[in-house]
């Protein structure tokens, strides 16, 4: 009964490639997140989705584009991956905007060789 | 936009001693304040929360003030113990249809025995 999921939680590949990490809630939330945690353990946030629309674009990368395919999903798809991209990646939801706690994924650690 | 400063980056204490991580926030806006712990190779998660309506909140031996008028909230953990060990992060955000939070860059706590 995992609340936030994500798949996979490990992934090291070579430069150049093209990558995507899955998530999911079971929630029932209306908003969800990804977030890049470096190797200084900032955590910052990187796009956010309300009802599969995209509401926050942080000054990433066009190379990430996030996909919303349903509320209970948000996928990130990573084209050109750079060594600079290596880091934990996680989802994370919330409901409402009272403004609500928000509860985190597991994370995907992204090593990029 | 939202700048969150947290202090100290490193804490080390005794067991039993009590531990205290100080935030400033930017945005007077912003009125929701959660902070959370992340230990090694894990998520975030939330371990209290405070609104701007809200000067003090406690949760057995977890407390967190907020000055609204200084724009900087704190986090006490009273009767340290070695599982408090693990990062932590204070952060701030603002409800509404972007509603966001912007985190502080951690304090890692390690508890002595």
């Amino acid at each position: 009964d995992t609340a936030v999921s994500q798949t996979p939680k490990y992934l090291v590949t070579q430069m150049g490639n093209d990558k995507s990490i899955k998530c999911e809630q079971n929630l029932g939330h209306d908003t969800m997140y990804w977030y890049k945690q470096d190797s200084k353990k900032f955590l910052k946030i990187m796009f956010s989705y309300n009802n599969k629309e995209l509401i926050i674009n942080e000054t990433v990368p066009n190379r990430f584009s996030p996909k919303s395919p349903d509320k209970a999903h948000l996928n990130l798809h990573i084209n050109s991956l750079e060594l600079g991209d290596s880091a934990v990646y996680f989802c994370a939801s919330s409901q409402g905007s009272t403004p609500p706690e928000q509860f985190f994924g597991p994370g995907t650690r992204l090593t990029v060789l | 936009g939202e700048n969150v400063e947290q202090h100290p980056s490193t804490l080390s204490v005794q067991e039993g001693d009590s531990a205290v991580i100080k935030c400033t926030y930017s945005d007077s806006a912003s009125n929701y304040f959660p902070w959370y712990k992340q230990e090694l190779g894990k998520r975030p998660q939330l371990i209290i929360d405070i609104r701007s309506n809200v000067g003090e909140k406690k949760d057995q031996r977890i407390a967190v003030t907020l000055n609204k008028t200084a724009k900087h909230f704190s986090l006490h953990i009273t009767e340290t113990q070695p599982e408090d060990s693990a990062v932590y992060f204070c952060a701030a955000g603002r409800g509404g249809s972007n509603y966001k939070l912007t985190f502080g860059k951690g304090t890692l706590l390690t508890v002595n025995p």
